[in-house]
């Protein structure tokens, strides 16, 4: 049974600051996903990851994924209020296309 | 870019009553569809895999009789909640696999929150 595990689950980070939210995962796997989620709403895609290595960036958000460790970090530089919210890691059961695993979910609260 | 379109975005219904909820994508053809649902504070849990044309697979512990699927065209597939209880309460959330920019990718519908009284 694959098992998806994010830590840490909840954050309360300054503004300006950077943190690091990291993505394990128990067995291989075609695809990574990033997705972040404010309440009540559904999910925001952010990044797919596709090969050991990968490493994509948008705005104050770069993902990687290191494969070979099972591993994806989403890092957050300089963080601002805007980026408070749920982000969850999602990992590809193998074998069924496109059918999730997710995270349990980091909750990241950004103070001013 | 692909999107999917699901109603109704919230639904208040009595204890017994059962209730449908539509998941559509609006500009590409979906064979599968997902459903999940996540209760407050956790993470999304798959229920079942959505088929067009036969029937859904569903995940271990989610009762089909349960939760009907119905998938009856290439862009809509249907979930009933029939006789629904206040342990079905939560906020469901459906999927399916289209193309975007970086080439095949998922879209999430935006997701119905149901409360049973």
């Amino acid at each position: 049974e694959l098992k998806v595990e994010q830590n840490p689950l909840f954050l309360s980070m300054q503004e300006g600051k950077n943190y690091t939210i990291y993505c394990n995962y128990s067995t291989t796997s075609d695809r990574l996903y990033w997705y972040r989620q404010d309440p009540g709403k559904s999910l925001e895609s952010l990044f797919v990851l596709l090969s050991n290595g990968a490493v994509k960036q948008e705005g104050r958000l770069m993902a990687s994924l290191d494969t070979k460790a099972r591993l994806s970090t989403l890092h957050i530089t300089a963080a601002v209020h805007d980026l408070s919210a749920t982000y969850f890691c999602a990992v590809d059961i193998p074998g069924t296309a496109s059918k999730l695993t997710f995270g349990t979910g980091t909750r990241l609260q950004v103070t001013l | 870019g692909a999107v999917v379109s699901q109603h109704p975005s919230r639904v208040i219904c009595k204890s017994g009553t059962s209730v449908k909820i539509e998941c559509r994508s609006l500009d590409f053809q979906a064979t599968t569809m997902f459903w999940y649902r996540q209760f407050p504070k956790q993470s999304l849990m798959l229920m079942a895999t959505s088929n067009e044309g036969s029937k859904a697979t569903y995940e271990q512990g989610v009762e089909k009789d349960k939760f009907l699927i119905n998938h009856a065209s290439l862009t809509l597939s249907t979930l009933t909640v029939t006789s629904a209880h206040p342990e079905d309460s939560s906020f469901y959330i459906c999927s399916a696999r289209g193309w975007g920019l970086e080439g095949e990718k998922l879209f999430f519908g935006s997701g119905t929150q149901l409360s049973v009284l």
